[in-house]
């Protein structure tokens, strides 16, 4: 049971690049998230997912896109990366559909993006 | 639009101590709140989760609590160790699925 596993690590990007940052959970949770990470802004969802099929917009998605076709894979698209999209980025995970029910988040190890 | 304040930002105690630490939210509809640890370059993982209907929940030597009339949690750790050095950070939990974090509260446990 490896829990929410994120890939890469580490990626540096030159503006306007894009890229897939990959999310994967093996607990069939139904709910899934991204967040970003900036130092003084704490943790800000980017999208979020209640199931596979379905997707919604969190509170900083401009410059994101996001599928779930699957109820194990969540991944994150940069479409064209820029320096304000440097941060460090985290897949979240839950059973039940987020704030429906009262179960806890699980957190992957994160992914550090720099965009030169 | 809910936000979460945590503060102190950084607290230093001596080993042994027990702390308090504080998180506010400015809207009280929420589902349940949750209280959060990291350490330097670790993602989160999940201490407490308080539903919206308690008052508070307990974890070895952790114990959370939760006025939501108020818009207030605290997290209380009791004697505090170095190996709980680490940020902690609260969040709250809307019916829309959606979760609005602290900025955390970084703590140091000195030996």
């Amino acid at each position: 049971n490896a829990g929410v596993t994120q890939t890469p690590k580490f990626q540096v990007l030159k503006t306007g690049q894009s890229m897939t940052l990959q999310c994967a959970q093996d607990m069939n949770h139904e709910y899934m998230s991204w967040y970003r990470q900036d130092p003084g802004m704490g943790l800000r969802l980017i999208h979020y997912s209640v199931g596979a099929g379905i997707t919604d917009q969190g509170e900083v998605p401009n410059g994101y896109n996001v599928s779930r076709s699957t109820t194990e894979d969540f991944p994150l698209r940069l479409l064209s990366a820029a320096p304000s999209q440097t941060s460090v980025y985290f897949c979240a995970s839950s059973y039940g559909q987020g704030g429906y029910t009262n179960e806890k988040l699980f957190f992957g190890s994160g992914t550090q993006l720099s965009v030169l | 639009k809910q936000e979460v304040t945590q503060i102190p930002a950084a607290l230093s105690v001596p080993e042994g101590e027990n702390l308090v630490l504080n998180c506010s939210f400015t809207d009280s509809a929420i589902y349940n709140l949750q209280w959060f640890r990291q350490d330097p370059g670790k993602g989160l993982t999940s201490l407490l989760l308080i539903q919206s209907s308690q008052r508070e929940q307990t974890s070895g030597r952790l114990n959370a609590s939760l006025d939501k009339s108020s818009g207030r949690s605290t997290l209380y750790i009791a004697a505090s160790q170095p190996g709980d050095s680490a940020t902690y950070l609260c969040a709250v939990n809307t019916n829309a699925g959606k979760s609005t974090f602290g900025d955390g509260t970084t703590l140091t446990v000195k030996p």
